[in-house]
């Protein structure tokens, strides 16, 4: 069956530490994959986009990496401040998927304490 | 720039109560729409898109229905709602061509007691 898995449902982690957030596929040919940010009772936010032929993405602390034999995408936030504090949730688009449609895992909750 | 709008932005129902909830988007034309709902435990569920006015697609059987009536008009129904049907709504836009992030609305708390 077809699987789009974020490991941890919780992550907690020191103010001014690397956060590793994974997102794992199964089954599916992702075309490119992208990560959202989601503060609680808001709608999500769009952060980075990778596509199937690039290795790595950075925006400013963020940084993407998507690896297709692995089937697995890991975004990190470097020097994290307690304002990264939100759910992350990662989302593929599948190769021949109806009209750019996206499929998102369950998210990450990432807590980051000063 | 673009917005999108969502309204109520809570909502609370009696089971077999009626449902609509709205969302615009200003700013662009032409868009694809979606309807997600976002469980607790269960992540984004897409529900409907749309590519156009009267066109609509469903991603899943359901209690629920969707109307695009103006191109920047999207609406989510029900005549008869169930407990199972609460949970977070979404409304979503995406721009045709090589842009491929979809941009959210600030959501629908709908709780059916």
């Amino acid at each position: 069956s077809q699987k789009i898995e974020q490991n941890s449902e919780a992550l907690n982690i020191q103010e001014g530490k690397t956060a590793t957030l994974t997102c794992n596929y199964t089954n599916y040919s992702p075309a490119y994959l992208q990560w959202y940010r989601q503060d609680p009772g808001r709608g999500p936010v769009f952060l980075l986009l990778i596509r199937e032929n690039e290795k790595e993405k950075r925006k400013e602390r963020l940084k993407v990496t998507f690896d297709t034999t692995l089937k697995q995408s890991l975004f990190h936030i470097t020097a994290s401040q307690p304002a990264d504090s939100a759910t992350y949730l990662c989302a593929l688009m599948n190769y021949g998927g109806s009209q750019g449609n996206l499929i998102f895992g369950k998210g990450t909750k990432l807590s980051v304490k000063p | 720039s673009q917005t999108i709008h969502q309204w109520p932005a809570t909502l609370v129902q009696p089971v077999g109560s009626p449902l609509s909830l709205e969302c615009t988007v200003e700013g662009t034309s032409n868009p694809n729409l979606y309807w997600y709902r976002q469980a607790a435990g269960r992540g984004l569920q897409l529900l409907f898109y749309s590519v156009g006015i009267g066109q609509i697609s469903s991603e899943v059987p359901q209690n629920l229905s969707a109307s695009r009536p103006q191109d920047r008009q999207f609406i989510l129904s029900s005549k008869k709602l169930l407990l199972s049907d609460s949970g977070f709504y979404l409304c979503a836009w995406r721009e045709r061509g090589a842009r491929n992030e979809q941009f959210f609305g600030p959501g629908t708390r709908l709780t059916v007691l």
